[in-house]
């Protein structure tokens, strides 16, 4: 199956600093998707992005799909931008439903 | 918009017990819902596929007779684990899809098992 490669594993980082996640995947996908899970485990969309470019507010991804990898961009980091960073891509499944493959992850943590 | 919610947040029960977990989409109909499981300091992995209507879709791996998947309205989908032991703790989280067009998985904010 696909491989989906996140990197740093781990990051800490001084409040106000900035940070660039990577997201490197082995096939080619349908589509890509940004996710923060929280300390409490909830996860949050950040960005739907399979190609190109996205911003919100502090954050923003990029996706080159041709050479299979994605970023995200956190700038002025604050301690709520603590946790954990997945992404993840949609493929078609063995029984023909798209399905998310989550990547490996990277753990963020932000010191006030 | 978009919430989906997940009952119990977190349940302990004793080794060979079943344990049952809801995952509700609040203000949408799900046509797909979906079933991870979480392992500590680990990434999340598809156990199955859930339509409304129909038959779960297993991930290879996944005993279907160990883990019951439910789907009973387009709100609602329910997780057994049947027979619980220690191995079966974990992160559950179910996330809901609205249609195929429309691909953005909502995330419930997950259920803690811990089997004694």
């Amino acid at each position: 199956g696909i491989q989906v490669e996140q990197s740093p594993p781990d990051l800490i980082l001084q409040e106000g600093a900035n940070s660039t996640l990577r997201c490197n995947f082995s096939d080619s996908v349908n589509n890509l998707q940004w996710f923060h899970q929280n300390p409490w485990g909830q996860l949050i969309n950040l960005f739907y992005i399979p190609s190109g470019t996205k911003q919100n507010g502090r954050l923003s991804a990029t996706t080159v799909a041709t050479e299979r990898y994605s970023l995200l961009y956190i700038s002025s980091s604050q301690t709520t931008d603590s946790g954990v960073y997945f992404c993840a891509v949609d493929q078609i499944s063995n029984f023909g439903n798209e399905k998310l493959t989550f990547g490996t992850g990277t753990r963020l943590t932000i010191i006030p | 918009g978009a919430v989906v919610s997940q009952h119990p947040s977190r349940v302990i029960c004793k080794s060979g017990t079943s344990v049952k977990i809801e995952c509700r989409s609040l203000d949408f109909q799900a046509t797909t819902m979906f079933w991870y499981r979480q392992f500590p300091k680990k990434s999340l992995m598809l156990m199955a596929t859930s339509n409304e209507g129909s038959k779960a879709t297993y991930e290879q791996g996944v005993e279907k007779d160990k883990f019951l998947i439910n789907h009973a309205s387009l709100t609602l989908s329910t997780l057994t684990v049947t027979s619980a032991h220690p191995e079966d703790s974990s992160f559950y989280i179910c996330s809901a899809r609205i249609d195929r067009i429309q691909e953005t998985q909502y995330f419930g904010p997950g259920t803690r098992l811990l089997v004694l």
